[in-house]
């Protein structure tokens, strides 16, 4: 079935260093994508989301960019700090759906 | 106000044992979902109740039930546990539909043996 997919399952980043993570994503008629952060133990926290008819969104420190040609969303963490260190999920949501499909997640490690 | 709550925090079962996990929500959200988070795996979407009264299959339903009991509550049943069971379960809530950001319970680590 159609899945969002992620490039890289760990990340390592300097504190300080801005961080980019990668999401790839399958379903054309998907139009609504989230970004959640789960740290240990905790069930997943929105970070920010992004409509299909937009290509860039911005929050605190984060970013979302989509790129609908090539079905990829990436997000964008400012001066990344040890609190980030998490996993980070993106989700899609295919239009006329309630559904939201989770890619596998990305592990981002900050060093001090 | 405590947001999404599930309880168990922890079960363990024994295969073909049956049990229900209980979430509940108390920010008025329509949307409620439950999901489950395998090693190494995304969350999959186990069932989805639209708004009160309303329930629809997810991704992965076989095996599991679920009731919204009001639209505060909604719990997932397993009548028959089995090993491929063995997950953390998620609840979830939104105000309205799938547009609105989702906010998740502390999770069900659930072990069946």
């Amino acid at each position: 079935g159609e899945n969002v997919g992620l490039h890289l399952p760990t990340l390592s980043v300097q504190e300080g260093d801005n961080s980019i993570i990668n999401c790839a994503y399958s379903n054309s008629a998907s139009d609504y994508f989230i970004w959640y952060k789960q740290e240990s133990g905790k069930g997943p926290q929105f970070i920010i989301d992004i409509r299909s008819n937009m290509d860039k969104r911005q929050g605190q420190r984060v970013t979302v960019l989509l790129n609908k040609t090539v079905k990829h969303l990436s997000l964008q963490i400012a001066a990344t700090q040890p609190g980030d260190s998490a996993v980070y999920f993106c989700a899609e949501s295919p239009s006329g759906t309630y559904k939201y499909i989770f890619g596998t997640g990305t592990r981002l490690k900050v060093l001090a | 106000n405590a947001g999404v709550t599930q309880t168990p925090k922890f079960q363990v079962l024994k295969t073909g044992q049956s049990m229900t996990l209980q979430c509940a929500q108390d920010m008025n959200h329509n949307s409620m979902y439950w999901y489950r988070q395998d090693p190494g795996m995304g969350l999959r979407l186990i069932y989805y109740s639209a708004s009160e009264g309303t329930t629809d299959k997810g991704e992965v339903p076989n095996g599991y039930n679920v009731s919204r009991l009001n639209k505060r509550e909604f719990s997932l049943r397993l009548e028959s546990a089995a090993p491929s069971q063995t997950s953390v379960y998620f609840c979830a809530s939104s105000i309205l539909d799938r547009t609105y950001e989702q906010y998740f319970g502390p999770g069900t680590r659930l072990t069946v043996t």
